[in-house]
């Protein structure tokens, strides 16, 4: 089946850095891609929906200059962290949703630790 | 958004049925009742999806109420991989986003 691959799978870093995790659909084309956040025994929350060619549109709460997404081609999604602070650290899983059929198709999450 | 009511928590014991709840009294008219699962660290995966009728395929059954504000997800023989948390999700379709709630922690017993 379809394949959405997120890289780094797990990265730890120093407070204050910035850490950009990548999101690649890997047999397909996505107009349209999402970034999730999930904290430990919680739920997915959404953050942002990314479009190719466009700007992030973010949900409520969510700090657009904090998490710089980038969508810049049909096939890869960019989520950076930037200035990492120690409640950074969670469990981002981006999800594809392919052009023309519109099934949706989840990474396999990128944990963050920030020290 | 449609809102979801699901137990925080279920238990099964391997190869026996579970038949998890899902109450979307408030579901529009157009959304479709889908079921995602996540395993322990890992991004959900998409288990089966349905409008009105009852639907199946190699994962699960979908049973969806006449009325549309409740539906179960049934496996029919849990295995210890079907342990993990299972997402009830109204969804209109298309390229809307999904949001999810708060899902029905499966455990699956020896």
């Amino acid at each position: 089946g379809a394949v959405v691959s997120q890289h780094p799978s797990w990265v730890i870093c120093k407070s204050g850095t910035s850490v950009k995790i990548e999101c690649r659909s890997l047999d397909f084309q996505a107009t349209t891609m999402f970034w999730y956040r999930q904290f430990p025994k919680q739920s997915l929350m959404l953050m942002a929906t990314s479009n190719e060619g466009s700007k992030a549109t973010y949900e409520q709460g969510v700090e657009k200059d904090k998490f710089l997404i980038n969508h810049a081609s049909l096939t890869l999604s960019t989520l950076t962290v930037t200035s990492a602070h120690p409640e950074d650290s969670s469990f981002y899983i981006c999800s594809a949703r392919a052009t023309g059929t519109g099934e949706l198709f989840f990474g396999e999450g990128s944990r963050l630790t920030v020290l | 958004d449609a809102k979801t009511t699901q137990p925080n928590s279920m238990e099964s014991n391997e190869e026996e049925p579970v038949h998890l709840p899902c109450n979307h009294s408030t579901i529009s008219g157009t959304d479709y009742i889908h079921w995602y699962r996540q395993l322990p660290s890992q991004g959900p995966e998409y288990v089966i999806h349905g409008l009105t009728s009852n639907v199946n395929n190699r994962m699960a059954s979908l049973a969806i109420a006449e009325d549309r504000k409740s539906s179960t997800l049934i496996l029919h023989r849990a295995t210890l991989r079907d342990a993990a948390v299972y997402y009830c999700i109204p969804h209109s379709g298309g390229y809307n986003k999904l949001i999810f709630g708060a899902g029905t922690r499966l455990a699956v017993h020896p």
